[in-house]
């Protein structure tokens, strides 16, 4: 089984701050790893797909990168309406999911 | 627009069943896949499964073999998802979401649109 794991675990960041989220899994799986958003009290939401596509209506200063193991997401100028938790997922074993354990980004 | 509406909250005693459902509007549910995802209060993702409503075809979490049961009624567009045996881990919010693709690779698969949510208390 293909293994996701995510740093850091939680991190405090100021309005306005560039925010970098790091995902890794435990074997390659080309590009096929998406991001979700998720507030809390909601549903996660599809933020970038193929590791680096932006899902239609997602803010532009939201970025994805890598392949291969190694993959980012970047906040460029975090905003109030973007602290929640992060997961990612690999889609590489389809039809079997697995999310990171999360990033939570709070107010500093 | 697309829409997945979920049942409301259930309180379970350990041992019993749990049956949530997620009905689809918005699209043809025939077409495609719906996967559940639950999350234990304060903690992450867990994907449980998937079934493709046109064939009833299923796949489930190895964690979850056994215990959980993925079904479909095509003619109100609805899906759903029991879990049997239920004990006080099994205590969470259950998601369904659609899968959808972005390339015909068959690995570009990811989750457009999710449900609100259901949660499961088991509690004796």
């Amino acid at each position: 089984d293909i293994q996701m794991t995510q740093s850091p675990s939680s991190l405090s960041a100021s309005v306005g701050d560039r925010v970098t989220i790091t995902c890794r899994a435990s074997q390659s799986i080309s590009s096929y790893l998406n991001w979700y958003q998720q507030k809390p009290g909601k549903a996660p939401k599809l933020l970038i797909y193929a590791a680096s596509s932006l899902q239609s209506g997602v803010p532009s200063r939201f970025s994805g990168s890598g392949s291969g193991t190694d993959f980012t997401l970047t906040i460029s100028s975090l905003q109030p309406e973007d602290f929640a938790t992060y997961y990612c997922q690999q889609s590489y074993s389809t039809p079997v999911f697995t999310f990171g354990p999360g990033t939570k980004v709070d107010i500093k | 627009q697309v829409q997945l509406v979920q049942s409301g909250a259930e309180v379970k005693k350990p041992g019993a069943s749990v049956k949530v459902s997620c009905k689809a509007s918005g699209y043809t549910f025939t077409s495609y896949d719906i996967n559940w995802v639950r999350q234990a209060t304060g903690q992450g993702l867990e994907w449980m499964g998937w079934m493709n409503p046109n064939s009833g075809n299923t796949g489930y979490a190895q964690k979850f073999q056994g215990r959980v049961t993925m079904t479909r009624n095509t003619s109100i567009s609805t899906a759903y998802m029991e879990l049997s045996s239920l004990r006080s881990e099994d205590t969470a919010v259950y998601y369904c979401a659609r899968q959808n693709y972005y390339d015909s690779s068959g690995y570009s698969a990811l989750l457009d649109y999710w449900g609100q949510g259901t949660l499961v208390t088991v509690s004796s």
